[in-house]
């Protein structure tokens, strides 16, 4: 099975500052990683997919990069409707593992 | 508007069956596959199960292989998730997804509310 491994797990941040979110997978998962909000009682939320597309109704402060193992997320401003728990997934093989998550809070 | 409405949940002793479903609606639902997500309290997302749009081709977790059967009538916009045999360690929020795609490629666009499996004795 392709292992996810989210770092930081836990990451303190400021409205306005710029927040990176790094998803390491255990072997090459071409494109297909997805990333997801999620906040507390409330089903995950889709930010992006294949890598770097935005979903539709997305803010354009969230983007996504990288390639074979290595993939980020970042938001570029961080707003205070952004403190959350985020998760990347890779879709390329099953099982469509999910990252551990990251527990995005306010400084 | 495009919606999952899970339902089933509930509390069942361990060994176990349950059966949830989740219905759906705002969408052409014979043209994506579906999947179901878990989250033990207090915990992350697992992925459970996919089946494809036909229904002909299903997909599990290890932890849950041979005693979950996912399945779909695409008469009634509806999915499936048979759990037998059902152990402590299954207790969860149970999710169901929309693929973005025809296949499960893509991710899961579409979320349902979610419903509580609790086994326990």
């Amino acid at each position: 099975d392709i292992q996810l491994t989210q770092s930081p797990s836990f990451l303190s941040a400021s409205v306005g500052d710029r927040v990176t979110i790094t998803c390491r997978a255990s072997q090459g998962i071409s494109s297909y990683l997805a990333w997801y909000q999620q906040k507390p009682g409330k089903a995950p939320n889709l930010l992006i997919y294949v890598t770097s597309t935005l979903q539709s109704g997305v803010p354009s402060r969230f983007s996504g990069s990288g390639s074979g193992t290595e993939f980020t997320l970042t938001i570029s401003s961080l707003q205070p409707d952004d403190f959350a728990t985020y998760y990347c997934q890779q879709l390329s093989t099953y099982p469509h593992t999910f990252g551990q998550g990251t527990t995005l809070d306010s400084k | 508007e495009v919606q999952l409405v899970e339902s089933g949940g509930g509390l069942v002793q361990p060994g176990g069956s349950l059966r949830l479903s989740c219905e759906a609606s705002g969408f052409t639902f014979n043209n994506y596959a579906m999947n179901w997500v878990r989250q033990a309290p207090g915990k992350g997302l697992q992925w459970v199960s996919t089946i494809s749009d036909n229904g002909g081709v299903t997909f599990y977790a290890d932890s849950v292989k041979g005693r979950f059967t996912m399945s779909r009538d695409n008469s009634q916009n509806t999915v499936y998730l048979q759990m037998k045999n059902l152990r402590v360690d299954d207790t969860a929020v149970y999710y169901c997804a929309k693929a973005l795609w025809r296949t499960a490629q893509g991710a899961f666009d579409i979320w349902g509310q979610g419903t509580m499996v609790t086994v326990s004795s």
